[in-house]
């Protein structure tokens, strides 16, 4: 089946701007994650969904940062006033369930100019 | 508070030899799931392996083993015959009853010809 899918691959945006980055996860699987991250680092995680409720916000840096999931599938990762900061790949992955595999998507590559 | 440690920024194989990548962990669960993670330049991450903390046993997939010490939380990966696609960023993880997903700063594997 599908793997987990994520679009833009790369976006490319002006210091100020908003940007959606999205995430289709696997079918059926009920966690899903985001994380950030920087060149030469590990992911960092952001945020993770159990069905449709944010179950564990607590790594998005600020309120700039927000994300939904509004039936449980596919999600979408929102950065408001984007700053030169901002830039990273963010990484979303899916999980049948907890201790479970996750399953990554490629990235989105986000460049704040 | 939970933390994945990757003290080996960079190692070195000849194909076809063995290499040991190491990662140390710290939790105060006693359930939880240790993972390898592997990331090629293309940056989609992959699983290697995955570790469940009550089983005794080391977990292997094919080429891919783990040296899993409970008590000294030590959780490192052995590569046997190492061949040139062997060559990525490797991620070490841990989860628990958290549901987040902590990761290691990584091990750049190169694989020499």
């Amino acid at each position: 089946g599908a793997g987990v899918s994520q679009t833009p691959s790369n976006k490319v945006t002006e210091k100020g701007k908003y940007v959606e980055l999205r995430c289709d996860p696997i079918s059926g699987h009920t966690a899903l994650y985001w994380y950030r991250q920087s060149l030469g680092q590990g992911p960092e995680f952001l945020i993770y969904f159990q069905g449709t409720g944010a179950a564990d916000d607590s790594g998005l840096p600020n309120d700039r940062f927000f994300a939904v999931r509004p039936e449980g599938s596919v999600s979408t990762l929102k950065i408001q006033r984007t700053e030169r900061g901002d830039s990273a790949v963010y990484l979303c992955a899916s999980s049948p369930g907890r201790g479970e595999t996750q399953y990554f998507g490629p990235g989105t590559r986000l460049l704040v100019l | 508070a939970q933390t994945v440690t990757q003290s080996q920024p960079e190692m070195s194989v000849q194909e076809a030899e063995t290499v040991t990548l190491s990662c140390t962990y710290d939790t105060s669960e006693s359930d939880y799931y240790l993972f390898w993670y592997k990331q090629p330049p293309s940056r989609q991450m992959i699983l290697v392996i995955r570790q469940e903390a009550y089983k005794q046993q080391n977990a292997t997939e094919n080429r891919f083993s783990v040296n899993f010490q409970k008590a000294a939380k030590s959780f490192s990966l052995k590569i046997s015959d190492s061949q040139l696609g062997d060559a990525a960023m490797y991620f070490c993880a841990l989860t628990s009853g958290t549901y987040k997903y902590i990761f290691g700063t990584g091990t750049r594997l190169k694989v020499l010809a």
